[in-house]
């Protein structure tokens, strides 16, 4: 069964800094990996899709990678923004063939200005 | 752009109230989400749709049901809200064979 875990739970940065936020997953056998962003009270938007023929994925400031082998993956912002503060999940597909996701329970970001 | 709209961002509610949530998506995905989200325990899946009329029980159906009757349409009903009920309830999308999720805004759900 998937089990996906986000550490820390949450993080406090100041702006300007490069950060990277840690994603793992159980079950290695996986389609892709999908990293959201949640501002409070809101829904998610999907920031990055890996898929596992991918190691990296970018768009802007955020690069995401995905290490199968060690069940691992890493979000980085480069030089963060105090717009970049929210919460960010990660999410893998469960371990059936059934389109579900097994999300973990977030990193919450603050960027301080 | 994928739109997944919620017919509600706020509602109020009394305990025994019968509750429709409706999440419509214009993407033409077969599959269909509902999960709650709540502070500790994050987001969990209530229940599924790969079709219309199709149905599958997540991780915590219980107190709730669905309908699809429509592929761009997925209700989620509470037959009976009580006050655990209360929670942020999110919709999303997908196509058939995706894992690739899309969301829609969320509905604040306060049962008193």
């Amino acid at each position: 069964k998937q089990e996906v875990t986000q550490i820390p739970a949450a993080l406090s940065v100041p702006e300007g800094e490069n950060l990277v936020l840690n994603c793992s997953f159980t079950d290695s056998a996986i389609y892709n990996l999908q990293w959201f962003r949640q501002d409070p009270g809101k829904g998610l938007t999907s920031l990055l899709l890996i898929q596992s023929s991918q190691r990296e994925q970018t768009s802007g400031r955020l690069n995401a990678s995905l290490d199968k082998s060690s069940g691992r993956s890493t979000l980085y912002i480069a030089a963060s923004q105090p717009g970049d503060s929210a919460t960010y999940l990660c999410a893998a597909p469960g371990s059936s063939n059934t389109g579900k996701l097994i999300f973990g329970q977030g990193t919450t970001l603050q960027v301080k200005p | 752009d994928v739109k997944v709209t919620q017919s509600s961002r706020y509602l109020v509610k009394r305990t025994g109230e019968k509750v429709f949530l409706e999440c419509v998506q214009d993407m033409d995905h077969e599959n269909m989400f509902w999960y709650r989200q709540d502070p500790g325990l994050g987001l969990r899946l209530i229940y599924f749709s790969y079709d219309v009329k199709m149905k599958e029980k997540g991780d915590i159906p219980e107190g709730y049901s669905v309908s699809r009757e429509k592929k761009e349409r997925f209700s989620l009903i509470l037959e009976s809200a009580s006050t655990n009920q209360t929670s942020m309830y999110l919709c999303a999308s997908s196509f058939m064979g995706s894992y690739e999720q899309y969301f829609g805004p969320g509905t604040r759900l306060t049962v008193t």
